[in-house]
């Protein structure tokens, strides 16, 4: 099972953009890049998925190098509404079986 | 529709006492999951459904039951519960898209308080 590692906190302020990166080094070959956000006592909610390059949808984008060993969520013009953790996970066919790193406590200021 | 719903939302139940946490989708996933989450740290795996037979015991203690009754419900039998298993339990179940990849949708958890 491939280990990730992000930081475990970061500050930003209302309107900036955020990346958020996490390093995977022994990704898998069909290992998925899922990234989800978990507000307090709330269950994660899955924000964007990816394999490789770049994927982007209504909340986020996700770059992913060649490599595949990292990737980076980018967060447009994020509000206070943000604030929370956001987990990054490799998931391939595996079972289902999910391992949660520590995640990254983002702060958005005003 | 990537909805899991979890009741109840709250439960405080005494070390003696027997309750049941239920989960339910209804989006045609065939694999539901049991997590449980401490306060400030990442959820942690308990159970694994697939297919609705248990694939993954995380060894997890016996006063801890599962069951899924059909493709679309989840239960956590609880009894004989300690302090220490207060925690959010989180349900959820995954879909696996048309190139393998796999995506959980989770409930909004169950807080449980073990007096």
């Amino acid at each position: 099972l491939a280990k990730t590692t992000q930081p475990i906190s970061m500050d930003s302020y209302e309107g900036q953009e955020v990346n958020i990166t996490c390093s995977h080094n022994n990704i898998a070959t069909n290992d998925y890049i899922t990234w989800y956000q978990q507000f307090p006592s709330q269950g994660p909610r899955f924000i964007i998925q990816g394999y490789k390059t770049k994927v982007t949808n209504e909340v986020a984008s996700l770059f992913i190098p060649a490599d595949r060993k990292s990737s980076t969520l980018s967060l447009p013009r994020v509000s206070l509404s943000d604030t929370a953790v956001y987990y990054c996970l490799v998931l391939g066919n595996q079972g289902g079986k999910l391992i949660f790193g520590q995640g990254t406590e983002l702060s958005v200021k005003p | 529709d990537t909805e899991v719903t979890q009741t109840p939302k709250h439960l405080v139940m005494g070390m003696t006492n027997k309750k049941s946490l239920k989960c339910e989708q209804h989006m045609g996933h065939r694999a539901m999951y049991w997590y449980k989450q401490k306060a400030k740290k990442p959820p942690e795996l308990m159970f694994v459904y697939s297919y609705e037979k248990l694939s993954i015991n995380e060894s997890v203690p016996s006063r801890f039951s599962p069951e899924c009754p059909n493709s679309s419900l989840l239960n956590l039998h609880l009894h004989a519960l300690q302090p220490e298993d207060s925690a959010l339990y989180l349900c959820a179940s995954s879909q696996v898209g048309p190139k393998g990849e796999e995506t959980q949708y989770f409930g909004p958890g169950t807080r449980l308080l073990v007096l």
